[in-house]
């Protein structure tokens, strides 16, 4: 069964700790993304990555890292630099070319901070 | 640069009301269009999508019809469910980018009464 698994689905953050959340898809997309999203706001582009071993800045990267180590990981770290984490983060991944512009979504992660 | 404005919710319909919910771009070159639905505590499934002018795309009883004229990609169900309550978000990506990144709108939060 092909998709796309996000954990944990519930995350708690203490004052100056980083964080990990997990992205993994088994749909052998080369492209993954990284969006935030708070109340009214829509979703805003953190990182994303084409292929293995590369990645770039979206909108509002700082505070956040990210790793490509593997085509179907994508791991986003939440550093004790954001000020603000609490937020329902959703990871992405895309195939490349034409198809590339249907993104499919995983369920989520919430952060909250403690 | 690229953006994204559809109406702001909330919009509370009773059941089997008609559903407007509009949605205009600003964009360079040829962008494709997207509705995106996120249901309560899920992420993101694509609903429909359109890919040049004059195009409509169409699932699950929503359509939307890609409008150059008057860059609008509205979307529109002759009669909603209950099960329609979400939150849908309007979006496009420009083939003219290499990146292949999406540009949302804010979201429109729909709750349907029976």
């Amino acid at each position: 069964d092909g998709g796309i698994t996000q954990s944990p689905k519930y995350l708690f953050r203490k004052e100056g700790q980083n964080v990990t959340l997990s992205c993994e898809q088994n749909l052998n997309h080369d492209a993954m993304y990284w969006y935030r999203q708070d109340p009214g706001q829509g979703l805003r582009l953190i990182y994303y990555s084409q292929i293995v071993n590369d990645f770039q800045k979206g909108d509002i990267a700082e505070g956040y890292s990210v790793s490509r180590e593997k085509k179907e990981s994508f791991p986003l770290t939440v550093t004790s630099a954001q000020k603000n984490p609490t937020a329902f983060y959703l990871c992405a991944s895309s195939p490349q070319g034409l198809a590339a512009e249907t993104q499919y979504f995983g369920p989520g992660t919430r952060l909250l901070v403690l | 640069g690229d953006s994204v404005t559809q109406m702001e919710g909330p919009v509370t319909l009773s059941e089997e009301a008609f559903l407007t919910i509009n949605c205009t771009y600003t964009a360079t070159g040829y962008p494709s269009l997207f509705w995106y639905v996120q249901y309560p505590g899920e992420g993101l499934q694509l609903l429909l999508k359109a890919t040049k002018a004059d195009d409509k795309g169409s699932n699950k009883g929503f359509e939307a019809t890609y409008r150059k004229e008057t860059t609008s990609f509205h979307l529109e169900k002759g009669s909603v469910q209950v099960s329609d309550s979400a939150v849908y978000f309007c979006a496009l990506t420009n083939r003219g980018s290499t990146l292949g990144r999406l540009y949302f709108g804010r979201g429109t939060q729909l709750t349907v009464w029976p």
